[in-house]
């Protein structure tokens, strides 16, 4: 079967480092996406992977290894409106796109 | 504005009544596509489309339908709402290539 895992929760406090883990399991890989989802609204995209290795975008970063079937979502000098879900998202070799449940991220003062 | 527009944002309606969710997106996205979200459950597919008159199932079709006659719409139709499709409801587009997905702003649904 297809399955995508992230951690429930984390927290972490502003102006630190955080990492959020997503594994997966799919049949077929065109690529791994990163979403944000603020509570009540609707997600937004952040991150695209579809090679091994480190992507940066300002205090975002994702990283790829196809191989391990793993990547992260680095999130520096955290802020007050990062609390948010983060989603990890594959689009797998039939062009459609399955979603992790998604890890919802508390930053505290 | 390049937006994904659904309506409506918010319906309650009975069992059995049928009733369709709009989509419309005016960026020229060849794809699109609708998702139930679901506490726990994360995102789910419904169904997709790659371009006009193409369409598939996702992952949880059952009970809905959809169609896809002109580039910019795409609605969703559930012929006959149970309580089960009680839900929160996204409908998203995109472009051919690597892209990732342009969200509508979601369309709260209960079936009473």
């Amino acid at each position: 079967g297809q399955n995508i895992d992230q951690p429930t929760e984390m927290t972490a406090t502003e102006g630190a480092i955080v990492q959020i883990n997503c594994t997966y399991q799919t049949s077929g890989f065109n690529g791994l996406f990163w979403y944000q989802q603020h509570a009540g609204e609707a997600p937004t995209f952040l991150s695209y992977n579809v090679l091994d290795g480190l992507e940066e975008k300002g205090r975002f970063s994702s990283f790829l290894s196809r191989s391990k079937g793993y990547s992260y979502l680095l999130l520096k000098e955290l802020q007050m409106k990062d609390s948010a879900s983060y989603l990890c998202a594959v689009r797998t070799g039939g062009f459609k796109t399955i979603f992790g449940a998604g890890t919802r991220l508390f930053v505290k003062a | 504005e390049a937006q994904v527009t659904q309506n409506p944002r918010y319906l309650i309606t009975v069992t059995g009544k049928k009733l369709t969710v709009t989509c419309s997106q005016n960026m020229n996205h060849e794809y699109m596509s609708w998702y139930r979200q679901d506490p726990g459950l994360g995102l789910r597919q419904i169904y997709y489309s790659m371009n006009v008159e193409v369409t598939d199932k996702g992952d949880v079709p059952e009970g809905y339908k959809v169609s896809r006659k002109e580039k910019r719409n795409f609605p969703l139709i559930l012929e006959s709402p149970s309580p089960n499709q009680t839900s929160l409801y996204f409908c998203a587009s995109r472009r051919t290539g690597d892209y990732g997905y342009t969200f509508g702003s979601g369309t709260r649904l209960t079936v009473v």
